[in-house]
């Protein structure tokens, strides 16, 4: 089955620079990206995601980058914000089923 | 629109003791659903997941079991909790046709004690 890594586990940055999280997969399969935002005893709530046919895509202060052959993905977070702190997830998925999470990111902006 | 709802929020249950939560979808037909643990500061763990009324797929042997017994309603059951089973865990439904972004419930804390 597919299996998502994700690093690093931790990340400390300061507020206005940029964070970036990378994410590996394994399934060649998978054809869905999507990047979750998990505040402190919340649910996780999708931010960005990116399907295989795209190679990057871009929401304001946030973009997603995937490299189809070498099976990774990235998301990209510039001028880092304080609100920005939180658990990352990474997942992958085959047409919407079976999503599989990567171990989750904790991110702090520092003021 | 679509919503889901899972319940309760938060349960205390004794080490041994059955254990039953229910997750229900509006708005939608034919979704697929999931039920993911989270432990403390850890990342998601997808425990089950169904494409349709009475198909169970089973990541992780364990204790727990899962039924879909209706189209919107997926239920997460063990018949003897063990401490190991605390954790956050999180109900969350996709449907195709809609793109494929997965939505998530508010999530049950339960502690096993």
């Amino acid at each position: 089955g597919e299996n998502v890594e994700q690093h690093p586990s931790t990340l400390s940055v300061q507020e206005g620079d940029s964070a970036v999280i990378k994410c590996t997969y394994s399934d060649s399969a998978s054809n869905y990206f999507p990047w979750y935002k998990q505040e402190l005893g919340k649910r996780p709530q999708l931010i960005i995601d990116i399907r295989s046919n795209v190679g990057e895509k871009k929401d304001q202060r946030i973009a997603v980058t995937l490299n189809k052959t070498a099976k990774h993905f990235s998301l990209h977070i510039t001028e880092t914000q304080p609100e920005d702190s939180a658990v990352y997830f990474c997942a992958a998925s085959f047409k919407g089923q079976n999503f599989v999470f990567g171990p989750g990111t904790r991110l702090s902006v520092l003021p | 629109s679509q919503t889901i709802h899972q319940w309760p929020a938060t349960l205390v249950q004794p080490v041994g003791s059955p254990l039953s939560l229910e997750c229900t979808v509006e708005g939608t037909s034919n979704p697929n659903l999931y039920w993911y643990r989270q432990a403390a500061g850890r990342g998601l763990q997808l425990l089950f997941y169904s494409v349709g009324i009475g198909q169970i797929s089973s990541e992780v042997p364990q204790n727990l079991s899962a039924s879909r017994p209706q189209d919107r309603q997926f239920i997460l059951s063990s018949k003897k909790l063990l401490l190991s089973d605390s954790g956050f865990y999180l109900c969350a439904w996709s449907v195709l046709n809609r793109g494929v972004e997965a939505f998530f419930g508010q999530g049950t804390r339960l502690t096993v004690v």
